[in-house]
């Protein structure tokens, strides 16, 4: 059974500060890794997606990485900013599945 | 806006009554989730629809539990005589389910029971 850990289950920051999150997961045998964010009573927003044949994916000042064979990700966030301040949840499928697992999330906080 | 559409947003109800929500996908997408989020929790897969067929199910779908999708469109989930123990958040996520495709969420409804 696929199990996805993040650490840490919460995080804060000033403004301004470069930080990293961590995922792992048990079952290497994923298909893609995707990474959401979350801000209180809303849904999920994806922000990176990457696929199991990439090393890792980029979009503004989000960058996501992915490695396979010891099964973790990160997602680095470059120059924090109070309204990046949000729960972030990555998720797996795996190969040939249909349906995501998810971690329980790291919850940032970044102070301005 | 065209992204995943869930309502209601919210909803209260005693123990016992019975509850409908609904979701509306992206239009385009052919394959419709749906999943359930306690506090401090990640979401946890409840079913899943291609088209119209209901495809898997999570043993976390008790038999109270019913999800349809007919036509293909939009989907309910109904849950019957709820318990305090079904107060969480319902979300519902779309997508193209081709390989990789990446799953679209709804803002959820967020249900109490009390």
């Amino acid at each position: 059974k696929q199990e996805v850990t993040q650490i840490p289950a919460a995080l804060s920051v000033p403004e301004g500060e470069n930080l990293v999150l961590n995922c792992s997961f048990t079952d290497s045998a994923i298909y893609n890794l995707q990474w959401f964010r979350q801000d209180p009573g809303k849904g999920l927003t994806s922000l990176l997606l990457i696929q199991s044949s990439q090393r890792e994916q980029t979009s503004g000042r989000l960058n996501a990485s992915l490695d396979k064979s010891s099964g973790r990700s990160t997602l680095y966030i470059a120059a924090s900013q109070p309204g990046d301040s949000a729960t972030y949840l990555c998720a797996v499928i795996r190969e040939y599945g249909n349906k995501l697992v998810f971690g329980a999330g790291t919850i940032l906080r970044v102070k301005s | 806006d065209t992204g995943v559409s869930q309502n209601p947003r919210h909803k209260i109800t005693k123990r016992g009554q019975n509850v409908t929500f609904r979701c509306d996908p992206i239009s385009e997408h052919n394959r419709l989730y749906w999943y359930r989020q306690t506090l401090g929790q990640g979401p946890e897969f409840l079913t899943y629809f291609q088209n119209e067929a209901q495809l898997e199910k999570s043993r976390l779908l008790s038999d109270r539990f019913s999800a349809e999708r007919p036509k293909g469109s939009f989907s309910t989930l109904e849950i019957q005589r709820t318990e305090q123990g079904d107060s969480a958040m319902y979300l519902c996520a779309s997508s193209m389910g081709r390989g990789g495709s990446p799953l679209h969420f709804g803002n959820g409804t967020r249900l109490t029971v009390t």
